[in-house]
């Protein structure tokens, strides 16, 4: 079945350093989006993809979306201690919009 | 304020104790659904709704069953927890569905089967 896989599965940073996290989708995703969550907290959307190619960003935050539509990254310049969480990518399933499907998610720590 | 309202926080039962969890948006949302979270796993779709009175399976909906009686609410039955449904939960709403908007969560629910 189709499947979104992320990588890193954790990454331990020093404050200052750079990020990035990696989506794999098996099957063309008709949009991407992208949620945070806090320890102890619920996913809190972030942004959402929809064209071949796109890039979008939001301070220091870098979305990218794969030209074919299969792949998707978020890059975070200079990391904070706010960045701390779980970042998660989700997309349509391919035979049904209405379903929803989580890639297993990035872990962030930053180190001051 | 817009919000996804889930209740009880915590939740400790005894293996096929029936129980409920509730979900309840008051943004007027279209598209409600549940989800689990399980360690390594991430969030895996339990049960979705697309509307009052329709509700279709998600990837792991083996022993849940929702109701969509009224647009606001979309709560999550367990008739008969077992141990492996010991996860965090949670309720989410978009006003289509993922295909045009970004969903909004609950706090979650932390449910423990003994």
């Amino acid at each position: 079945g189709q499947q979104v896989m992320q990588i890193p599965q954790y990454q331990h940073v020093q404050e200052g350093e750079d990020f990035t996290t990696y989506c794999n989708s098996s099957t063309t995703l008709s949009n991407i989006q992208w949620y945070k969550q806090r320890p102890g907290g619920h996913p809190v959307f972030l942004i959402q993809l929809v064209k071949s190619g796109e890039v979008k960003k939001q301070k220091r935050l870098t979305f990218q979306f794969g030209e074919a539509k299969k792949n998707s990254s978020l890059h975070i310049t200079a990391t904070q201690t706010t960045d701390v969480g779980t970042y998660f990518c989700a997309g349509p399933v391919e035979t049904s919009y209405d379903k929803v499907i989580f890639g297993p998610g990035t872990s962030l720590s930053v180190i001051p | 304020e817009a919000q996804v309202t889930q209740n009880p926080r915590y939740l400790i039962t005894v293996t096929g104790k029936k129980l409920t969890v509730t979900c309840s948006q008051n943004m007027n949302h279209e598209y409600m659904s549940w989800y689990r979270q399980d360690p390594g796993l991430g969030l895996r779709q339990i049960y979705y709704s697309m509307n009052v009175e329709v509700t279709d399976k998600g990837d792991v909906p083996e022993g849940y069953k929702v109701s969509r009686k009224e647009k606001r609410n979309f709560p999550l039955i367990l008739e008969s927890p077992s141990p492996n449904q010991t996860s965090l939960y949670f309720c989410a709403s978009s006003l289509w569905g993922l295909n045009n908007s970004p969903l909004h969560f609950g706090n979650g629910t932390r449910l423990t089967v003994t």
